[in-house]
């Protein structure tokens, strides 16, 4: 059973530009989370989707960023006209919630660098 | 809001214990956890506890939680250097029900042979 998959694991991106992170789940887990981890810090939550529903984006920013979990295919976190304080390292998390245990398995991360 | 704190660095010496604290805020959290993240990967669910726990041990893990001083900590036993890592506390928001977690900042343990 393969883990939680993110591509790329590397994004560089010029000021203006678009970036776009793609998140596969662990098999037979609807429930994903994105987090953002800033250089020396720890990840802070961004947005929690279900198939075909945003559940909570209450950590996105307001502007510029989306994210979407189609029903077919792998979740995306989309920066628009990217800022070089979006450089960071963009996690996702996939749970299976079949009980109150909220356990999330981690992707490897995608490092987004923005010059 | 919620807030997890943790101290920023912890060094020690191979074969010795290691324990790595932690304090929350939130005190309906349900579960408390802790993750290990190695340079450049994600992050691994090393162990949980619930929140009506005092203790956990899981191997070399230990997990003890006060929930009183909303105290958490993790006691490594017989640390090696593979231990080698930043350690994250991380508490799930009560307050929204979605399962999102609240992370600390991270304590990097440094394990000298």
């Amino acid at each position: 059973n393969a883990g939680v998959m993110q591509n790329p694991r590397h994004l560089v991106r010029r000021r203006g530009q678009e970036a776009r992170l793609r998140c596969s789940p662990m098999k037979g887990h609807s429930h994903v989370y994105w987090y953002r981890q800033l250089p020396e810090e720890g990840l802070k939550f961004m947005v929690y989707l279900q198939k075909e529903n945003i559940i909570d984006e209450s950590g996105m920013p307001k502007e510029r960023f989306s994210a979407e979990f189609p029903k077919e295919g792998p979740s995306i976190l989309r920066i628009q006209q990217v800022v070089r304080g979006d450089s960071a390292a963009y996690f996702c998390a996939s749970s299976q919630r079949q009980s109150e245990i909220y356990e999330q398995y981690f992707g490897p991360g995608t490092r987004l660098t923005v010059t | 809001g919620e807030d997890v704190e943790q101290s920023l660095f912890l060094s020690v010496r191979e074969g010795d214990s290691s324990v790595i604290n932690c304090t929350y805020t939130d005190s309906s959290s349900t579960y408390l956890y802790w993750y290990k993240q190695e340079p450049g990967a994600g992050l691994q669910l090393l162990t949980y506890i619930f929140s009506n726990m005092d203790m956990k041990q899981d191997q070399r893990l230990t997990v003890l939680l006060n929930k009183k001083d909303k105290h958490l900590s993790l006691r490594i036993a017989d640390t090696q250097t593979g231990d080698s890592a930043i350690y994250f506390c991380a508490e799930n928001d009560s307050s929204s029900n979605t399962g999102k977690l609240i992370f600390g900042q991270g304590t990097t343990l440094q394990v000298k042979p």
